[in-house]
């Protein structure tokens, strides 16, 4: 079973709008991590927020984090046609579980 | 270069056919795991390693095999293929930061492109 699950499955919005996807996940972390995957290719890491982190910026990206409500979101700001591909949220220990991502497309 | 390759890309096999994937990473990370990626599951876990001649079963680990005799390879092996099999694989690789593998990032590989026919 998945422990981070990312919501909408699918998400297209123009050059310039922000992105907001959501994961949400079932047990205790110590820390979530989102990663983008473009097509045909490996998953790239953005970001990694702890559980007693409540916000984490990297450029254009921000990650919140509400260990209480179990969730997470990341927000891409001024999205970019290069922003295309699926994202994906991340937890776990040693054996990490990923949801089945976000699918982002960013139309110019 | 510095980074983790996976070999082959893609690969076409029969069912019952003993096929293994590569996996090379020039960091020397600590941990290396294996996922495999299907349509509407995200990524799955299959086996993973915390250093070398030390392995451990994932989410989906039955009809897989995995050795780590040395800490840059690791590969894995069907050793039936069925067509439940078919599926793209991604190796990824992590440093040791203590508390387990989850408070570093993983490197993935760009996968290879598993079909049994």
């Amino acid at each position: 079973s998945q422990q981070g699950e990312e919501d909408p499955q699918a998400l297209s919005i123009q050059e310039g709008e922000n992105a907001t996807m959501n994961c949400s996940y079932k047990t205790s972390i110590n820390n979530l991590q989102w990663y983008r995957q473009n097509s045909g290719r490996g998953l790239v890491h953005l970001i990694l927020i702890r559980s007693n982190e409540r916000e984490k910026h990297s450029g254009r990206l921000r990650v919140t984090l509400d260990t209480s409500k179990k969730s997470s979101s990341l927000l891409i700001t001024a999205s970019r046609a290069a922003d295309t591909a699926s994202y994906f949220c991340a937890t776990g220990n040693n054996d990490m579980r990923f949801g089945a991502g976000t699918r982002l497309t960013v139309k110019p | 270069d510095a980074g983790i390759t996976q070999s082959p890309r893609y690969k076409i096999t029969e069912t019952g056919r003993q096929v293994t994937l590569m996996c090379h990473q020039t960091w020397s990370h600590s941990y290396m795991f294996w996922y495999r990626q299907d349509l509407g599951h995200g990524l799955r876990l299959i086996y993973y390693s915390a250093a070398a001649d030390i392995t451990d079963k994932g989410e989906v680990p039955d009809g897989y095999v995995v050795s780590r005799s040395k800490t840059e390879n690791f590969p894995l092996t069907l050793e039936s293929a069925t067509r439940s099999q078919t599926s793209v694989y991604f190796c990824a690789s992590s440093d040791f930061a203590g508390m387990g593998s989850n408070n570093q990032p993983q490197h993935f590989g760009d996968g290879t492109r598993l079909s049994i026919l």
